[in-house]
């Protein structure tokens, strides 16, 4: 069953303005990851952080996560166009290490 | 390198018919690979995970006589839609985890497989 839920589930931003998603989860997790899928294609890993990390830095991706509530979130500085995509976090527990995925944010960066 | 491929990646059938789609890992050796299904404008949803020389582990509500899952070799796992029907009708993508290492290793996706059924 899903868990995760994000928001919002739709952004539309200009070209060069920064992008943040936000994501909810429900359960224990080992870790959180990030992917994005740009429309009709597979997913790409952007960033993996675990529980007992708080923050963590990709290029112009920024995560955090605060386990206390249950939550991350994903910022995008500096977007371009071909940022436009959508953008699922993902949690693995603690059993298997199999993903949960979350609603997922539709990102237009308008150029 | 961890580059998962599909095939095929569109497939068109008749209702009734049954449809295969493999997932192998390229340049590594995958113990796990998960099969995850993906409708229009939502999110991917887990089907089943498929350990290497064992039965496949299926998520709730997901009926393993209608997805067949094998996962004969360390690089390749099948997934068989049995007698398709229209509802099933979706984007079906598979993942693969290195063989190596802990549990927790991230996944690599394919590229995903269209299923239409007419």
């Amino acid at each position: 069953s899903q868990q995760g839920e994000e928001d919002p589930q739709a952004l539309s931003i200009q070209e060069g303005e920064n992008a943040t998603m936000n994501c909810s989860y429900k359960t224990s997790i080992n870790n959180l990851q990030w992917y994005r899928q740009n429309s009709g294609r597979g997913l790409v890993h952007l960033i993996l952080i675990r529980s007992n990390e708080r923050e963590k830095h990709s290029g112009r991706l920024r995560v955090t996560l605060d386990t206390s509530k249950k939550s991350s979130s994903l910022l995008i500085t500096a977007s371009r166009a071909a940022d436009t995509a959508s953008y699922f976090c993902a949690t693995a527990d603690n059993q298997g290490g199999k993903l949960i995925f979350g609603q997922g944010t539709e990102l237009s960066v308008k150029p | 390198g961890a580059v998962v491929s599909q095939h095929p990646s569109r497939v068109i059938c008749k209702s009734g018919t049954s449809v295969k789609i493999e997932c192998r890992s390229l340049d590594f050796q995958a113990t796990t690979m998960f099969w995850y299904r993906q409708f229009p404008k939502q999110s991917l949803m887990l089907m089943a995970t498929s350990n290497e020389g064992s039965k496949a582990t299926y998520e709730q509500g997901v009926e393993k006589d209608k997805f067949l899952i094998n996962h004969a070799s360390l690089t390749l796992s099948t997934l068989t839609v049995t007698s398709a029907h229209p509802e099933d009708s979706s984007f079906y993508i598979c993942s693969a985890r290195w063989a190596s290492g802990g549990r927790y290793n991230e996944q690599f996706f394919g590229p995903g497989t269209r299923l239409t059924v007419l």
